[in-house]
């Protein structure tokens, strides 16, 4: 069981590039997120999405676009890349949008751009 | 604003002593309250959870954690620690009183020496 799997694993990119980091998920769960991680402020809410066809913004949704066209796949897109956006990105799912369902998280992609 | 506080950002502790990871937010709406884990080179896990019921929640590996709502807070406990528990500790509120929202602490480093 893959679970979540994200990739690239890591990436180095200039300033101004775009670039979309995958999240593919095989447990069929309805809800998916994406997390950045940066020192000393935990993780914070990018963009998620209830459900196939939907999505919605989180806490720092600011530079970043998401799209759900079916139940396993997550993209985070970055259209124009800036160097604040250097960070390790999370993808997560959870069976469905309750707040008290678990959330399962990948192995994180480390974005560094220049 | 929303915000989870930790109140340790390292903590170094000796085999077989207990801890105690401090964990406060800041949100007036009703709360469900996790601990996630990433050991070194992992993905995040899920310790425990709280959302309702006892405020005392049992979890994986020994850990524990209270709710106490009149605090505000959500610390972790284990009596006893192992070298294994090196790792980071996230403490996390989801809620979706005035919107969906998930806000993690900024983490806890624990090392624990053999």
């Amino acid at each position: 069981i893959a679970g979540i799997t994200q990739a690239p694993t890591s990436q180095i990119l200039a300033a101004g590039r775009r670039m979309t980091l995958r999240c593919t998920q095989d447990m069929r769960h309805n809800a998916m997120y994406w997390y950045r991680q940066d020192l000393g402020l935990g993780l914070r809410l990018i963009h998620y999405s209830n459900t196939a066809g939907t999505t919605g913004k989180g806490e720092v949704p600011d530079g970043y676009s998401v799209s759900r066209a079916n139940t396993d796949d997550f993209p985070l897109t970055l259209a124009s890349a800036v160097p604040s956006q250097t960070s390790v990105y999370f993808c997560a799912s959870s069976d469905s949008h309750g707040a008290g369902d678990t959330q399962y998280f990948g192995p994180g992609t480390r974005l560094t751009v220049l | 604003a929303q915000s989870v506080s930790q109140h340790n950002h390292h903590v170094i502790l000796s085999e077989a002593a207990s801890l105690e990871l401090g964990c406060n937010y800041s949100y007036g709406g009703t709360v469900n309250l996790f601990w996630y884990v990433q050991y070194p080179g992992q993905h995040l896990q899920l310790l425990l959870k709280y959302f309702s019921g006892d405020p005392l929640v049992k979890g994986i590996k020994g850990f524990e954690a209270e709710f106490i709502k009149s605090k505000f807070s959500f610390n972790l406990r284990k009596p006893s620690v192992q070298w294994s528990d090196t790792a980071e500790y996230f403490c996390a509120v989801i809620s979706y009183t005035g919107g969906f929202k998930t806000i993690f602490g900024a983490g806890t480093r624990l090392f624990v020496k053999a």
